[in-house]
Formats: structure tokens, sequence, C-alpha cells
């Protein structure tokens, strides 16, 4: 069965200041790996994907097969990254493919 | 394109009583999946449809059920309501393989 884990359900930074945000998952497999976001009042949405190994909105995220760890980063936090952050695992289960949700953690970021 | 769709927005129900949510896929979509969001948490996976047939279900007892038509459109349907089942309902869509679009959300709620 696969399962992601995220720790931390609020996290809570300075503007400026760096933000990471943590994601554990288990699988047997080669899982893909995603940070989706939602803004408040605003419908969830993929922030970004492991395979893409872009950067979004100054975010970046390494998958860590050793560590089974996908945390996102950021250096700087601004204020409209507020949000809820959620680390999702899209694995084989059965013969398809299906996805996983953490619990999800709130970011903060105080002025 | 206005992407995914959901219908209604929220729902007022009492236990024991049915309920059917529907979800219009992004356009060129052809997998709907479905989600429930209880408050605090992170979406828990329902099931998902793909060429008008379940492939893929979570831990949800019968009570959930679905139907996906030739246009690719979903229904979820509940039966015999609970209060536990009072949570948001996510529609989301995508190709095989490629990362899911979310709808808003039906938010339902059981009296």
């Amino acid at each position: 069965a696969q399962r992601v884990t995220q720790p931390e359900k609020l996290l809570s930074v300075f503007k400026g200041a760096p933000v990471e945000l943590k994601c554990n998952y288990s699988y047997s497999g080669s899982p893909e790996l995603f940070w989706y976001v939602q803004y408040s009042r605003q419908r969830l949405q993929l922030l970004l994907r492991h395979i893409s190994r872009e950067s979004i909105k100054g975010f970046t995220a390494d998958l860590n097969k050793g560590e089974t760890s996908f945390h996102l980063k950021k250096p700087f936090a601004q204020e409209e990254d507020s949000a809820m952050y959620y680390c999702a695992l899209s694995g084989v289960e059965g013969g398809y493919q299906k996805v996983t949700f953490g619990t999800g953690t709130k970011l903060q970021v105080i002025p | 394109d206005a992407g995914v769709t959901q219908s209604p927005t929220h729902l007022i129900k009492t236990r024991g009583q049915q309920v059917t949510l529907r979800c219009s896929p992004k356009s060129g979509h052809d997998t709907v999946s479905w989600y429930q969001q209880a408050l605090g948490q992170g979406p828990q996976f329902i099931f998902q449809y793909y060429e008008e047939e379940e492939r893929q279900r979570g831990n949800f007892p019968d009570r959930f059920s679905g139907h996906q038509f030739p246009n690719y459109s979903s229904e979820l349907n509940v039966n015999a309501l609970l209060l536990g089942d009072s949570a948001l309902y996510l529609c989301a869509s995508s190709l095989v393989g490629q990362p899911q679009h979310f709808g808003d959300g039906t938010r339902l709620s059981i009296l």
C-alpha cells in the first residue's frame, strides 16, 4: 500500500525566511511525487512534480529515494506563499494508477 | 476552457437519504477521479473512472458508487447517507499518466 506522511499540520515562518515543508512516502515501486497547493478560496492546483525538476514560484523539491522523502523548499518565503500544501504520490496498485495525498501542511508567512 | 466543473456547489441532506454529485472533466481529459476531503484532512481517494469503467477503488463502502458517461462526465452517488459523509467531494480529471486537474468541489452537509 502507498502512504504519504506530512508531519507538520502548521508551519509558520517570517517573510524572507527559508521554508521547508516535509513529505515522506512509503511505496514499493518507483513513485511519481507531486506537490499541490490550495490558496484561500481557490481550488487545489498542481505546484510541481518531481519528474519535471523545475522551480515553480521559487519552490523546488527533490526526490530522495534513500530517505523516501520529497520535501518542498523555498529559500525566501513571501506572504503570497501562505496556503495549504499537499504532497501526493502516484503509484500503481492493482494494476492501475492511484494517487494518495498527505494530510497537508498549512504554511503561514508572517509579514 | 472552464476546467473541471462540479455541481452542485453545496448540498444539504439528512441521514438515510441518497445524493448524486456531478462532474464535467477538463476538455480533452478522459479519466475522472473522485475524492472525499473531510475538514482538516487531505483528499481521500474514492474511485477512478476510465472508458466508463471503474478502474480503481479506495477504502470506501459500496454505498459509494459512480458512473462515467460517453462524454467522460461522471457522477458520484452515495446511498444511505451518514453524518460522517459530511465532507467536500472533489472531482479531478486527467489524461492517463498525467497530473490531475481539480474542480472546486461539492460541499455536502448531512443533518
